[in-house]
């Protein structure tokens, strides 16, 4: 079976451009997340998606970082202007469940991006 | 204010040698722990789960424990071997609290031939 799915895996970019990453979740599964993981901080959550409608964003760190899910197998984490702050590795992570509060996450490869 | 530390913030052990690593969080009420690990360039992928209730799971050379009165959790890897290098991330659900899971930071692990 696929895992989630993440692309690009590595992102060079200089700073002002756009940046959009990708993810394809693992099938079935109704609740996606997005993740930023840094040295200094580790993995902090973005964004929370259930059932592809946005349910928590307080993670996003500015109005430059936005996130789209428009059907159960795909989502996008655009950032615009990038900014060499930004640079990091992001997650998407998808979950069979989350109801009951015990749901695994299941994590993409990450795309690695540099701001310059 | 819901936290979970862990310790050491990294190690070095030789191939074959045990090592245990901790996890101490004050999330209360809270509805499972979990233990991933990740390798380097690579997402997280878990290892153990334990609810509230549990005291000890297993998975292969990696057994996980737990004392909720203390509120620690504690990983142990058995007679290790180059491909336990990696981080592992202690990780509580608090109860009720759906979605917003609490990642510690990590310890990173390094094994030595």
């Amino acid at each position: 079976d696929a895992g989630v799915i993440q692309s690009p895996r590595h992102e060079v970019t200089e700073m002002g451009q756009e940046v959009t990453l990708r993810c394809k979740p693992i099938s079935g599964h109704n609740s996606l997340f997005w993740y930023r993981q840094t040295m200094m901080r580790g993995l902090e959550l973005l964004i929370y998606f259930n059932n592809n409608v946005p349910i928590d964003d307080s993670g996003m760190p500015e109005d430059r970082f936005s996130a789209k899910m428009p059907n159960a197998s795909f989502s996008t984490l655009k950032i615009q202007p990038s900014e060499p702050r930004d640079s990091a590795v992001y997650f998407c992570a998808s979950s069979p469940q989350m109801s009951a509060n015990t749901g695994e996450l299941f994590f993409g490869e990450g795309s690695r991006l540099t701001v310059l | 204010k819901n936290q979970v530390e862990q310790s050491p913030q990294s190690l070095i052990i030789l191939e074959g040698k045990n090592c245990t690593l901790q996890c101490n969080y004050t999330v209360s009420p809270f509805s499972n722990l979990r233990w991933y690990k990740q390798d380097t360039g690579r997402g997280p992928v878990s290892l153990t789960i334990m609810t509230f209730s549990e005291n000890t799971k297993s998975n292969g050379r990696y057994t996980a424990t737990l004392d909720a009165d203390t509120k620690q959790s504690s990983l142990h890897i058995t007679a290790s071997q180059l491909s336990d290098s990696a981080s592992y991330i202690c990780v509580v659900s608090p109860q009720g609290g759906g979605f917003k899971t609490i990642f510690g930071a990590g310890t990173r692990l390094f094994v030595k031939a």
